[in-house]
C-alpha cells in the first residue's frame, strides 16, 4: 500500500474557489492518473501523464487541471468550472510498460462543496 | 468512446457459495484486464489480473477467464468467506492518443457474503 500519497484526506471548498489536491509517489513511476469516484458510478478518469511536463485529458477532464513538473508529484486543480466537484478523488501510478499497467491507488481525497 | 460494462452491481452470496461477476469491454485493442477490491473507504487493491495472450488466471479462491473473441472476462471467487463483502471492479487497458494506455473500470460490484 505503501509508495503513494495523497493529501488532505478530506477538504471542503466554498462555492467558487478553486482547489488542489496533492499526489505524490516515491515508486519511479512514469505514469499517473486521477480518478473522479461516485457512487455506482465506477472510477472515471480525469487525466493521466505519462511523461514529466506531458499530460492528457481522460473522459471528464472539464473543470479541471493538472501539472507535471517532477516525477512523483501530479497535483490536480479542481477549478470553480467543475459545477458538482463533490466526490471521492484518487491518484494512481504505474510505470510506463505498454504490457504491464498495474496502477497503484492512493488512499483518496474526500472533497465536500459546502 | 470505450467502455466496460459490468455486472451484476450488486451480488449476495452465503459463506461458501461461488461468486461470478461478468465484464464485457468495448475496444478490441485492449490487451490488459486487472479486477480491483475496494473495501469501504479505502483505496481499490489489485487482486488478479489477465493478459490477452492467457485465457484463463487462477490464484488461490480467485479464478479470472477471458474470452477475446467475445470480448468478456469474468471473475470467479470459490468457497466465499465474509471478508470477501467488497466492491469489485473490472477494467480493460485502452490506447489513449499515439502513445500512452490507461485503464477503464466497470462501474463496480457491492458483493455481500453472510454467514
Amino acid at each position: 500500500d505503501g509508495g503513494i500519497t495523497q493529501s488532505p484526506k478530506y477538504l471542503f471548498r466554498k462555492e467558487g474557489q478553486n482547489v488542489t489536491l496533492s499526489c505524490e509517489q516515491n515508486l519511479n513511476h512514469d505514469a499517473m492518473y486521477w480518478y473522479r469516484q461516485d457512487p455506482g458510478q465506477g472510477l472515471r478518469l480525469i487525466y493521466y501523464s505519462q511523461i514529466v511536463n506531458d499530460f492528457q485529458k481522460g473522459d471528464i477532464a472539464e473543470g479541471y487541471s493538472v501539472s507535471r513538473e517532477k516525477k512523483e508529484s501530479f497535483p490536480l486543480t479542481v477549478t470553480s468550472a467543475q459545477k458538482n466537484p463533490t466526490a471521492f478523488y484518487l491518484c494512481a501510478s504505474s510505470t510506463f510498460m505498454d504490457f504491464n499497467n498495474e496502477q497503484f491507488f492512493g488512499p483518496g481525497t474526500r472533497l465536500t462543496v459546502l | 468512446g470505450e467502455n466496460v460494462e459490468q455486472h451484476p452491481s450488486t451480488l449476495s452470496v452465503q459463506e461458501g457459495d461461488s461468486a461470478v461477476i461478468k465484464c464485457t469491454y468495448s475496444d478490441s485493442a485492449s490487451n490488459y484486464f486487472p479486477w480491483y477490491k475496494q473495501e469501504l473507504g479505502k483505496r481499490p487493491q489489485l487482486i488478479i489480473d489477465i493478459r490477452s495472450n492467457v485465457g484463463e488466471k487462477k490464484d488461490q479462491r480467485i479464478a479470472v477467464t477471458l474470452n477475446k473473441t467475445a470480448k468478456h472476462f469474468s471473475l470467479h471467487i470459490t468457497e466465499t468467506q465474509p471478508e470477501d463483502s467488497a466492491v469489485y471492479f473490472c477494467a480493460a487497458s485502452i490506447r489513449f492518443h499515439q502513445a500512452g494506455t490507461a485503464l477503464i473500470f466497470g462501474k463496480g460490484t457491492t458483493l455481500s457474503v453472510s454467514s
